[in-house]
């Protein structure tokens, strides 16, 4: 099937510090991009989206960068907390097709 | 607002047979969209409903299918079950208008 991004990598951070978590697309047609958060036994809950007219985009204790000409995306997380652990998404989409193509997920592990 | 609902929440098949997985989206959203979740092959996108009328679909057999009911309600069906078939099943819905999809907890499938 079609996917987006790293193989699963997994990341584990001190509670109170920031996380970077990185995605890598593949089709620069792409024109919209969403992270999605997943705790154990949920299914993925929306956290942030950007367009690709914008290279920044800020939300609350969340900030999501996009450099589309390397095709990067990355998601920063201010202040860790245990509640952040997870299994962190990006996504893409086309607009004019309307298919969501996830990438492989990165796990956060929060060490309190 | 109740979120999305899915049942059943377990289900386990052997194989060969078929199954019918439900999904209810959120009031008033009209988009509803399948997702198959695997260790190995991550979040792939299964077909989209919108009106009661596929948009999309995603690179799976035709043992795949899906319908859309005129309240949006939704349902997938798998026939022959495989092995390979064994997923958590996720549904998704969203407004027309709006790319955010909110996704309801699963159907965890297990074919023996």
């Amino acid at each position: 099937g079609e996917s987006v991004g790293l193989h699963l990598p997994t990341l584990s951070v001190q509670e109170g510090d920031n996380s970077i978590i990185n995605c890598a697309y593949s089709n620069s047609a792409s024109d919209y991009f969403i992270w999605y958060k997943q705790e154990s036994g949920k299914g993925p809950q929306f956290i942030i989206d950007i367009r690709s007219n914008m290279d920044k985009r800020q939300g609350q204790r969340v900030t999501v960068l996009l450099n589309k000409t390397v095709k990067h995306l990355s998601l920063q997380i201010a202040a860790t907390q245990p509640g952040d652990s997870a299994v962190y998404f990006c996504a893409e989409k086309v607009t004019s097709y309307d298919k969501v193509i996830f990438g492989p997920g990165t796990s956060l592990s929060v060490i309190p | 607002k109740a979120g999305v609902t899915q049942t059943p929440r377990y289900l386990i098949k052997t194989r060969g047979q078929q199954v019918t997985l439900s999904c209810s989206p959120i009031s008033g959203h009209r988009s509803v969209s399948w997702y198959q979740q695997t260790p190995g092959q991550g979040l792939q996108f299964l077909f989209e409903y919108f009106s009661e009328t596929q948009r999309n679909k995603g690179n799976f057999p035709g043992r795949f299918s899906g319908r859309q009911f005129s309240n949006s309600r939704s349902e997938m069906n798998v026939s022959t079950l495989e092995l390979g078939d064994s997923a958590l099943y996720l549904c998704a819905s969203s407004l027309w208008t709006r790319n955010e999809q909110y996704f309801g907890p699963g159907t965890r499938l297990t074919v023996t």
